[in-house]
């Protein structure tokens, strides 16, 4: 079956760099979440979409900003990027009516800052 | 705001023992979902079981189980006949119903010994 892709899968930047990070969902998932992993912690949840509008926000840092498209991939923008942004970043997309509650992960992006 | 909290960090069992992994939540909600997420060394967030808190009977997957006890405000895990793949963090986790976000507990590291 069809898992949530993630792009790139590994990424190295400076501090103060730019970086973006893509999320391709399960086919006929219309609703896509991103995740920020650090070491030894588990997932905070970052920001969600749902059909194209944020549905929900949590402790995405203004630096960060991330979009849906009408395909439905979303990508999560990145700048003015610090050390402490190193993580694991999951996206999770679930699927149109009953089925909604249930997120299925992506591989996650590392991201390391330098 | 809703916490989940897993109380024991670290956990082994011996290959094809049993094990449970404990979780308790707090919310006020009474319609919710809880899930175990299990996250092996490769770091990919999979899913283990979920629950329905309008359900009474216990979910269960294969040799997963859960124990739901909505007015206690607990859903642990139960493993049965351990496998070294088992070998993972655990995470518990919480969704309302009529919000996007999961938010997970602390995890538990669990190691299937041979």
């Amino acid at each position: 079956a069809a898992g949530v892709i993630q792009s790139p899968r590994h990424l190295i930047k400076e501090k103060r760099e730019t970086a973006t990070l893509k999320c391709y969902p399960i086919p006929r998932h219309d609703t896509v979440y991103w995740y920020q992993q650090g070491p030894g912690q588990d997932p905070q949840f970052l920001i969600s979409f749902y059909e194209k509008m944020q549905s929900d926000k949590g402790s995405i840092p203004d630096r960060f900003s991330a979009q849906q498209f009408s395909d439905y991939h979303s990508e999560l923008n990145m700048s003015s990027l610090e050390l402490g942004d190193s993580a694991l970043y999951f996206c999770a997309s679930s699927e149109k009516g009953g089925g909604r509650e249930t997120q299925y992960f992506g591989p996650g992006t590392r991201l390391l800052v330098l | 705001a809703q916490t989940v909290t897993q109380s024991q960090p670290e956990m082994s069992v011996q290959e094809a023992e049993t094990v449970t992994l404990s979780c308790t939540y707090d919310t006020s909600e009474s319609n919710y979902y809880l899930f175990w997420y299990k996250q092996p060394p490769s770091r990919q967030m999979i899913l283990v079981i979920r629950q329905e808190a309008y359900k009474q009977q216990n979910a269960t997957e294969n040799r997963f189980s859960v124990n739901f006890q909505k007015a206690a405000k607990s859903f642990s895990l139960k493993i049965s006949d351990s496998q070294l793949g088992d070998t993972a963090m655990y995470f518990c986790a919480f969704k309302e119903t009529s919000g996007s976000r999961l938010t997970f507990g602390e995890g538990t590291q669990l190691t299937v010994n041979p």
